[in-house]
């Protein structure tokens, strides 16, 4: 089993659509939770940070997390053309040095 | 602020020579660095811990003397691809912590990548 499991789609909605991306996790130690978006070769870029359970809202992006059900969430609203690209979700145990583990990324393709 | 760039951004070279790939934080400082390889349509797997300073630490499975790693000064960590092969072929990209952020030290910046093929 995977640390992070995270649906490859791809994941088709039209313009304006609400989109809901998850990953689930296996390891109750991971503290930090974030979303990445990531276009076509390039490095990802930093969406949304979560520090335990809760929700984050930013803009059109909001990012829930339920530790005890080992789930995370990220919404977007009124999704745009420009959304679309692979939304990676990553999870850190502490603030120390340890690096972040990743999902697999979730390919999304917003349609005109 | 917080950018990272990575050099070259692609690179074609023969199988049996060497690649350096440099990774600089330009306006922060970064006492650690991650060095991570990415496979088509998958995600980003962690290949080693760089940090300034002293000797990197490699993920299990990934070949210490086949990826040298070099993190020399607080803005500069250097992944360099010995002996390629084609197998070698990958998106490579790194990421750096900004060291004066303590309390934020969860997030990662990362580079655009750089895509090696081995031929």
């Amino acid at each position: 089993q995977k640390e992070v499991e995270q649906d490859p789609g791809p994941l088709s909605v039209p313009e304006g659509a609400i989109v809901s991306l998850n990953c689930t996790y296996s390891n109750s130690a991971f503290q930090y939770f974030m979303w990445y978006r990531q276009y076509s070769r390039k490095g990802p870029e930093l969406l949304m940070y979560t520090y335990s359970s809760g929700n984050k809202e930013d803009g059109r992006f909001t990012a829930q997390v339920d530790k005890s059900s080992k789930y995370i969430s990220l919404f977007i609203r009124d999704s745009q053309p420009s959304d679309s690209a692979t939304y990676l979700c990553a999870m850190s145990m502490d603030t120390g040095r340890r690096a972040l583990t990743f999902g697999s990324g979730t390919r999304l393709q917003v349609q005109p | 602020g917080a950018v990272v760039s990575q050099h070259p951004s692609r690179v074609i070279c023969k199988s049996g020579t060497s690649v350096k790939i440099e990774c600089r934080s330009l306006d922060f400082q970064a006492t650690t660095m991650f060095w991570y390889r990415q496979f088509p349509k998958k995600s980003l797997m962690l290949m080693a811990t760089s940090n300034e300073g002293s000797k990197a630490t490699y993920e299990q499975g990934v070949e210490k003397d086949k990826f040298l790693i070099n993190h020399a000064s607080l803005t500069l960590s250097t992944l360099t691809v010995t002996s390629a092969h084609p197998e070698d072929s990958s998106f490579y990209i790194c990421s750096a912590r900004d060291s004066g952020k303590p309390g934020q030290s969860y997030e990662q910046y990362f580079g655009p990548g750089t895509r090696l093929t081995v031929t």
